[in-house]
């Protein structure tokens, strides 16, 4: 069975400076998807950026990007130029090519501090 | 934004009673997912419908069934409501393109319904 961990219950970071959230998984999968979803007091998941198992290149949105380490089964998330509506709880998830549904990981709690 | 809206926010039930909860999926979207998220944890996969039929489950007992309807609207039905029901139910809509496509458009979350069973 597919697994997601995060170690990180919660990181904080000053604004505008750099923030890496860590993320492993478990799969014996050669072909499927890795997220990293933000959920902010409203609750509503947000997706932040996503990462095809097949592609080399890690992907890259804004201030946001991946560094995906598919041999260490790592996923982490970087943050850059950090603001403060970026304080939320985020989400490291994984599927399947073959369907919709989403393992999660627990979750990291990020602060910004002004 | 998203086009994606639960109903109610809130709710509150007494262990034993049954509770529906409804689910408006985006414009164009035929698949609906529902997760439960216990306070301080990760989402937990229920089922899944794609064309009103239910096409995926995960490790919940039966008395979590649900339904799609034509408009691919969803509603999540639990019965015998236990204490530890208490979450945040999530619903998700999203793209199933034709049978050879490939799964490649993501999931659209809305707001949650807070469910408390006391």
């Amino acid at each position: 069975a597919q697994t997601v961990t995060q170690s990180q219950p919660e990181m904080s970071v000053q604004e505008a400076e750099t923030v890496t959230l860590s993320c492993t998984y478990d799969t014996s999968e050669s072909d499927y998807y890795l997220f990293w979803y933000k959920q902010p007091p409203s609750r509503q998941m947000i997706l932040v950026i996503r990462q095809e198992a097949y592609k080399q290149q890690n992907a890259t949105e804004n201030r946001f990007s991946v560094n995906f380490q598919k041999a260490a089964k790592s996923f982490s998330l970087k943050i850059s130029d950090s603001q403060l509506g970026d304080a939320a709880m985020y989400f490291c998830a994984y599927r399947r090519n073959s369907n919709y549904q989403l393992i999660w990981g627990a979750g990291t709690k990020l602060i910004i501090k002004p | 934004e998203t086009g994606v809206t639960q109903s109610p926010t809130h709710l509150i039930k007494t262990r034993g009673q049954q509770v529906t909860l409804r689910c408006s999926s985006q414009s164009g979207h035929n698949t609906v997912s529902w997760y439960q998220q216990a306070l301080g944890q990760g989402p937990q996969f229920i089922f899944q419908y794609y064309r009103e039929e239910e096409n995926g489950r995960g490790n919940f007992p039966p008395r979590f069934s649900g339904l799609q309807f034509p408009n691919y609207s969803s509603e999540l039905n639990v019965n015998a409501l236990e204490l530890d029901d208490s979450a945040l139910y999530l619903c998700a809509s999203s793209s199933y393109p034709p049978p050879s496509g490939v799964m490649n458009t993501e999931a659209f979350f809305g707001q949650g319904t807070r469910l408390t069973v006391v």
